[in-house]
């Protein structure tokens, strides 16, 4: 059964740093990789995905993530931090095309000015 | 486009009644797959549906059951409701089943006392 780990519940970073969120997954076989975003009060936002192709995948609001098969990581990075940024991300897994999505526990980001 | 729209936003009922929530999905969009998330268990998916039947089940009693309707609208109900079943429930989206691009509605937070 896939499962996904997300190393640290909590991350904070200055504005301006590097952002890096780390994830992890357990899949039998090479899985659909994706990191969503929370803000308080709102539903999740697709960041970005990766299906096939290259390994690294750039996303919205200037994250990329890159896909890491013999780690069977794919954490998620931005050069540098923004206030706005501050929010819950999660990882989560595909193992086949059709079959549900396995969500991480989520970390959450918190920017210091 | 519209997004996904969820009502209630927010419900508090009492052990052992029971609840419906309800889901409007993006305008074409013919797959409905609904989330619990607690603080404790994360987001835990609970089914998927698609062209009013249920292709993907979670790991989650029968107390929780759900339908899609032929618009795709979907309603989720909670039947002898418990403590437990405090959680923020979230609803998605997408165009096909098991498609990669989800969009998440804001949630209906329910708390039951």
């Amino acid at each position: 059964a896939q499962s996904v780990t997300q190393l640290g519940s909590h991350v904070s970073v200055s504005e301006g740093a590097l952002v890096l969120l780390r994830c992890n997954y357990s899949s039998s076989v090479p899985p659909y990789l994706f990191w969503y975003v929370q803000y308080p009060n709102q539903g999740l936002q697709l960041l970005l995905k990766y299906t096939t192709g290259a390994t690294l995948v750039k996303g919205i609001n200037g994250f990329e993530a890159e896909f890491k098969k013999s780690e069977t990581s794919f954490h998620l990075t931005k050069p540098s931090a923004h206030m706005s940024d501050a929010a819950e991300y999660f990882c989560a897994v595909m193992e086949n095309y059709g079959q549900n999505f396995v969500f991480g526990p989520g970390t959450r980001l918190s920017v210091l000015p | 486009k519209a997004g996904v729209t969820q009502t209630p936003r927010y419900l508090i009922k009492t052990r052992g009644q029971q609840v419906t929530l309800s889901c409007s999905p993006i305008s074409g969009h013919r797959s409905v797959s609904w989330y619990q998330q607690t603080p404790g268990q994360g987001l835990q998916f609970l089914f998927e549906y698609f062209s009013e039947t249920q292709r993907n089940k979670g790991n989650f009693p029968g107390r929780f059951s759900g339908r899609q309707f032929s618009n795709s609208r979907s309603e989720m109900n909670v039947s002898t409701l418990e403590l437990g079943d405090s959680a923020l429930y979230l609803c998605a989206s997408s165009l096909d089943w098991g498609g990669f691009e989800q969009y998440f509605g804001p949630g209906t937070r329910l708390t039951v006392t």
